[in-house]
């Protein structure tokens, strides 16, 4: 069964530092979706992706975020800077279309 | 706007008994309605969804949920609790036919006792 894959599953990062979280979408999906989820929180959205654009961020998703498809295969989310308080479970989700959003294992990231 | 009130951050039951989690949501669109469960140190896995149509659904592990228009909800119910179903569950809503955006509740974790 296809599914979503997200490398690495534990991140560990210096304040202040870049990071970039990966992501393999469904192979035949066209759109693509960040979440994170803040310990003991909900989950929350950050940006969806398609036609090779953003289609939608919510207001977590400041400057210090972005995401790019390099390669066709790849959905990666960098965070320029981080800070102690992006410390999360990422989730990385990817879509055909036709309402069903299917999730990868996140990476939790966090930051010292 | 979309939100999600999912009402017990915790809730407890026996093993063999009814599982009931509430959900209740606001949509200035038709709500897509969807139930996931995350185990410990796992991913989100859908466990049902309501888009159009019957407003009962039947997802996997033998989970139901009801479509009430009238009352906002779309509440989980299971007729008798598993150990194996303790989890966190979310509910989550969308208003569009695009999957993926979802705005979540703030999830519910489910307890089985033995």
């Amino acid at each position: 069964e296809p599914e979503v894959t997200q490398t690495p599953s534990h991140q560990v990062t210096q304040m202040g530092q870049e990071v970039i979280l990966r992501c393999v979408p469904i192979s035949n999906h066209l759109y693509f979706y960040w979440y994170r989820q803040i310990l003991g929180q909900k989950v929350e959205f950050l940006v969806s992706f398609y036609n090779n654009e953003i289609s939608e961020k919510s207001e977590i998703f400041d400057d210090q975020f972005s995401v790019e498809r390099p390669d066709g295969s790849n959905f990666t989310l960098k965070i320029r800077s981080t800070k102690l308080e992006d410390s999360a479970m990422y989730f990385c989700a990817s879509s055909n279309g036709q309402l069903e959003a299917f999730f990868g294992q996140g990476t939790r990231l966090t930051v010292v | 706007a979309q939100s999600v009130t999912q009402l017990g951050s915790h809730v407890s039951v026996s093993e063999g008994a009814l599982v009931l989690l509430r959900c209740n949501y606001s949509s200035s669109v038709p709500p897509y309605l969807f139930w996931y469960v995350q185990y410990p140190n796992q991913g989100l896995q859908l466990l049902l969804k309501y888009t159009t149509g019957a407003t009962l659904v039947k997802g996997i592990n033998g989970f139901e949920a009801e479509f009430k228009k009238s009352e906002t909800s779309f509440h989980l119910t299971k007729p008798s609790a598993h150990m194996s179903d303790a989890a966190e569950y979310f509910c989550a809503v969308s208003g569009s036919n695009q999957g993926g955006k979802l705005i979540f509740g703030q999830g519910t974790e489910l307890s089985v006792k033995p």
